[in-house]
């Protein structure tokens, strides 16, 4: 069965610092990959996403991810934090051949102090 | 865009009642799915709706079930509440059944079994 992994469940960074968030995945075939995005009180946004094509994938509010398909891994990144970045993460993966359901990672939770 | 409208945003229920929770689509969307968001987990499939047929389904018991309206608007039921009912309810909407064309999540209903 299909799993996601995000190994960071908290982390804490200052303003200005960078960011990598860890998401790997189980599946053999080809996978869609997504990062969304959960502030504090708001629904589920989706800040980026992978389905073919160049692995680096850039998204809103300076957010990027990159596709290794050899270690199966989707992490996301960003440059420089802000304090508005605070909020939970979720990586998710669906199978194109016809599951057309998310699996969700368990979600990292940012803090970024100001 | 209207977005994604969940109803009620919060509820308390007891062990062993029913509950229908409601959730009306984005404007032009045609498809529903439902997630379960425990406490510190990621959200878990439920069930998809497309064109008011059940068009897939996760790891639910069928006290877990659900109806799609000819607006596309949908409904959760479930009976027989037990305490691990207990979470966030997300409804996502989009137009068609793979995830190609994005999914837009509502807020949520924060279901509390005692």
């Amino acid at each position: 069965a299909q799993s996601v992994s995000q190994h960071n469940h908290h982390v804490i960074l200052s303003e200005a610092a960078s960011l990598e968030l860890g998401c790997n995945y189980s599946y053999g075939g080809t996978v869609n990959l997504f990062w969304y995005v959960q502030y504090p009180g708001q629904h589920l946004q989706l800040l980026l996403k992978y389905f073919s094509g160049d692995p680096l994938v850039k998204g809103i509010k300076g957010f990027e991810a990159e596709f290794i398909k050899s270690k199966f891994s989707f992490n996301l990144r960003k440059p420089s934090v802000q304090w508005s970045d605070t909020a939970e993460y979720f990586c998710a993966v669906t199978s194109p051949s016809g599951t057309y359901k998310y699996i969700f990672g368990t979600g990292t939770r940012l803090k970024v102090l100001a | 865009e209207t977005g994604v409208t969940q109803s009620p945003t919060h509820l308390i229920k007891t062990r062993g009642q029913q509950v229908t929770l409601r959730c009306s689509s984005q404007s032009g969307h045609n498809t529903v799915s439902w997630y379960q968001q425990a406490l510190g987990q990621g959200p878990q499939f439920i069930f998809q709706y497309y064109r008011e047929e059940e068009n897939g389904r996760g790891n639910f018991p069928p006290r877990f079930s659900g109806l799609q309206f000819p607006n596309y608007s949908s409904e959760l039921n479930v009976n027989a509440l037990e305490l691990d009912d207990s979470a966030l309810y997300l409804c996502a909407s989009s137009l068609g059944d793979r995830e190609n064309y994005g999914y837009t999540f509502g807020s949520g209903t924060r279901l509390t079994v005692v």
